[in-house]
């Protein structure tokens, strides 16, 4: 069964920094890709960046590109999102998502189960 | 403002169709990419409901189907149940802006 488990709920001060994590299971991690999408409370959904784990092949939306920085550790098939200095507007729900499919014609077939990251002063 | 353009909000009665749109342009679903569409019920994480336009994964009930034409896409459901309510996204690719959610659109059961 494919599995991915993220780490817990975050409550984070502008300007710290973090990282949160998505361990997957149940199949191949260097095989297929994996992001992150961010849902801000009431909002949609906003699709982040992908990597993939077997060779760390990163794309980024240009609307979060120099924002945050996506990572894989494939020997322990976790990816990872990081804030370098978090902003009140980063508080979110944030999902990772394994994608399926060639990289023009992909979707997400499974989907943690959320992390809730809230900045705050 | 999302690439792709839904409506905020449709409604229905138990029993009827309703149908959701999602416009996009000319670098998006014109340009010929696939579109999937996701249902996230309350507090839960989403769920691909269609892929490749019209193909329901397992376990997706046929009252659920998609279609593309140009640069548009519609999610229909039939049969609406009061377990239908939600939110439904669409996606896509976008040459420039790579994978685009539409901004999601609320079924409310009346």
């Amino acid at each position: 069964e494919v599995q991915l488990v993220q780490s817990g709920a975050e409550v984070k001060k502008p300007g710290e920094s973090l990282k949160i994590s998505c361990k997957g299971s149940g199949y191949s991690f260097t095989s297929y890709w994996i992001g992150w999408v961010r849902q801000m409370p009431g909002k949609g959904l906003e699709w982040m960046g992908i990597i993939y784990p077997g060779d760390s092949d990163t794309r980024y939306s240009p609307s979060f590109q120099g924002q945050v920085i996506i990572s894989a550790d494939k020997s322990i098939s976790t990816a990872y999102l990081r804030w370098s200095s978090l902003k009140a507007s980063d508080t979110a729900m944030y999902y990772c998502a394994r994608h399926v499919g060639a990289v023009a014609a992909t979707r997400v077939d499974y989907w943690g189960q959320g992390t809730l990251v809230t900045v705050s002063s | 403002q999302s690439v792709l353009t839904q409506p905020p909000s449709v409604s229905g009665a138990p029993g009827q169709r309703v149908t959701i749109s999602c416009t996009g342009s000319s670098s998006n679903i014109g340009a010929g990419y696939d579109v999937h569409w996701y249902q996230q019920l309350p507090g839960t994480a989403p769920k691909l409901l269609i892929s490749g336009n019209s193909n329901r994964p397992s376990g997706v009930p046929d009252r659920f189907s998609g279609s593309k034409s140009g640069t548009s896409a519609s999610l229909a459901i039939t049969g609406l149940q009061a377990e239908d309510e939600a939110d439904y996204y669409c996606q896509s690719y976008d040459s420039s802006l790579k994978v685009v959610f539409g901004g999601g659109t609320k079924l409310t059961v009346l």
